[in-house]
């Protein structure tokens, strides 16, 4: 049972570039959160998609976007990219439109230089 | 306000000590889930407990010990005669009746043998 994945493992990118990173859910699930983790602190919501549509979003710019495919993998894209944006991005799986049960993938590591 | 408060940011105990992770919440949902996660330095988020709100019970897994106070709103987690293996980040989680997961700062746990 192949859990999440996440591709790249490691990204560095230059200031103002654009940036896309991949994410398929653990099998059997059908939406995808992303979460930005900035060193030393706690996971942040950007937004989940389920039914390949955006449901939820948090507090990001709209730089930041996204889009889920019928095999229910997704995509983060960065538009812009500033150095502040350099973080470990995490994505998780779930069912249902739901959070309650999550599944973690190992995260891209992004740099902006 | 939806806040999650982990005021400890590091700590450190010898092999064999027991070690104790607060963890308070803000919501005025009266219905909502608490987890604790811990993220080892490969940075996959691996998931240790839930409690949904109207589940005051305290539970035991092994090691790990929770204790859920709603009067107080606390969630905190007690790792019993430590092993270095646990040395890691962990982290509370508050998931609203939003379904956004908003995540505490981190406690750094350092295990030394």
């Amino acid at each position: 049972d192949a859990g999440v994945t996440q591709s790249p493992t490691h990204l560095i990118k230059t200031r103002g570039q654009q940036v896309t990173l991949r994410c398929s859910p653990k099998s059997g699930h059908d939406t995808v959160s992303w979460y930005q983790q900035a060193l030393g602190q706690g996971p942040q919501f950007i937004f989940q998609y389920y039914e390949e549509e955006e449901r939820q979003r948090g507090n990001f710019p709209d730089r930041f976007s996204g889009h889920q495919f019928p095999n229910y993998s997704s995509e983060l894209n960065v538009n812009a990219l500033l150095l502040g944006d350099s973080a470990l991005y995490l994505c998780a799986s779930s069912l249902g439109g739901d959070t309650y049960e999550q599944y973690f993938g190992p995260g891209t590591r992004l740099t902006v230089t | 306000a939806q806040k999650v408060t982990q005021a400890q940011t590091e700590i450190s105990v010898v092999e064999k000590e027991d070690v104790t992770l607060d963890c308070v919440y803000e919501t005025r949902d009266t219905t909502y889930y608490l987890f604790w996660y811990k993220q080892p330095p490969s940075g996959e988020l691996v998931f240790l407990i839930r409690r949904n709100s109207f589940d005051e019970q305290n539970e035991i897994s092994g090691r790990y010990s929770w204790n859920f106070q709603k009067s107080t709103s606390s969630f905190n987690f007690t790792i019993t005669a430590s092993q270095v293996v646990d040395s890691a980040v962990y982290f509370c989680a508050l998931r609203p009746n939003t379904g956004k997961l908003i995540f505490g700062q981190g406690t750094t746990l350092q295990v030394k043998p």
